[in-house]
């Protein structure tokens, strides 16, 4: 069962901008830096913030990152329908010495 | 950069037995926790294990420990994943991927994905 929150979906019409949550613990997401995915159908996760805040390289601006105590959020702005995929956030958990990940999220672009 | 190569899908039947593998290729292999993901049929991701092809240390998620087994040879910088009685809920794809960062916090880069399918 996973530890971190996130809603099951998120929709909204191109070009507009959808946030995704991620509820932690202290034991994770306060005291680690959360990371976020992409898995587009049928195709293996993809690495898409890491450090809380930070792009990989060839990750579009339009993705950014931001925590605040326990909680993460992930926007996509001027959504696109490229973007319609599963988004998952994850990070270490110290307490249970695992790595940990979100429920998942879908995002649908209307 | 670095690249991940998983092997090919596998169809067996349960009670069987199964090694899957994953190869690095384009950094030091040695260097960089692996880990495993499970992902059942339209479901989300689950964390598996990792291991440190360095010196094989190796954590296993409490959900997996004693029912697979995580394993590395440096030699040809490949971990393995392998089960010795599978069963139908095995059935599901397996990602290997790189563990970074400060605190573990990221899996940077992802193997295609191993197909596991168990009949009963």
């Amino acid at each position: 069962q996973s530890v971190l929150t996130q809603p099951p979906s998120v929709s909204a019409a191109p070009g507009q901008t959808v946030t995704i949550s991620c509820s932690g613990q202290n034991s994770n997401i306060g005291s680690n830096y959360a990371t976020w995915y992409q898995q587009l159908p049928g195709t293996a996760p993809k690495f898409l913030i890491y450090d809380n805040d930070k792009r990989p390289s060839g990750i579009s601006a339009r993705f950014s990152g931001s925590k605040s105590g326990t909680s993460a959020t992930l926007s996509i702005t001027g959504l696109q329908t490229g973007d319609e995929a599963d988004y998952y956030c994850g990070t270490w958990d110290r307490t249970l010495s695992a790595y940990v990940f979100g429920t998942g999220t879908k995002v649908t672009v209307l | 950069e670095g690249q991940l190569g998983q092997s090919g899908a596998e169809v067996k039947e349960a009670g069987e037995s199964l090694k899957i593998s994953c190869q690095g290729f384009g950094y030091t292999f040695t260097s960089h926790w692996i880990g495993w993901v499970r992902q059942r049929p339209g479901k989300g991701l689950e964390w598996m294990g990792i291991i440190y092809p360095g010196d094989s240390d190796t954590r296993y998620s409490p959900s997996f420990q004693g029912q697979v087994t995580i394993s590395a040879d440096k030699s040809i910088s490949t971990a393995s994943l392998q089960w010795s009685s599978l069963k139908a809920s095995d059935t599901a794809m397996y990602y290997c991927a790189r563990l970074v960062g400060a605190s573990l916090d990221s899996f940077d880069i992802w193997g295609q994905g191993t197909m596991v399918t168990v009949s009963s």
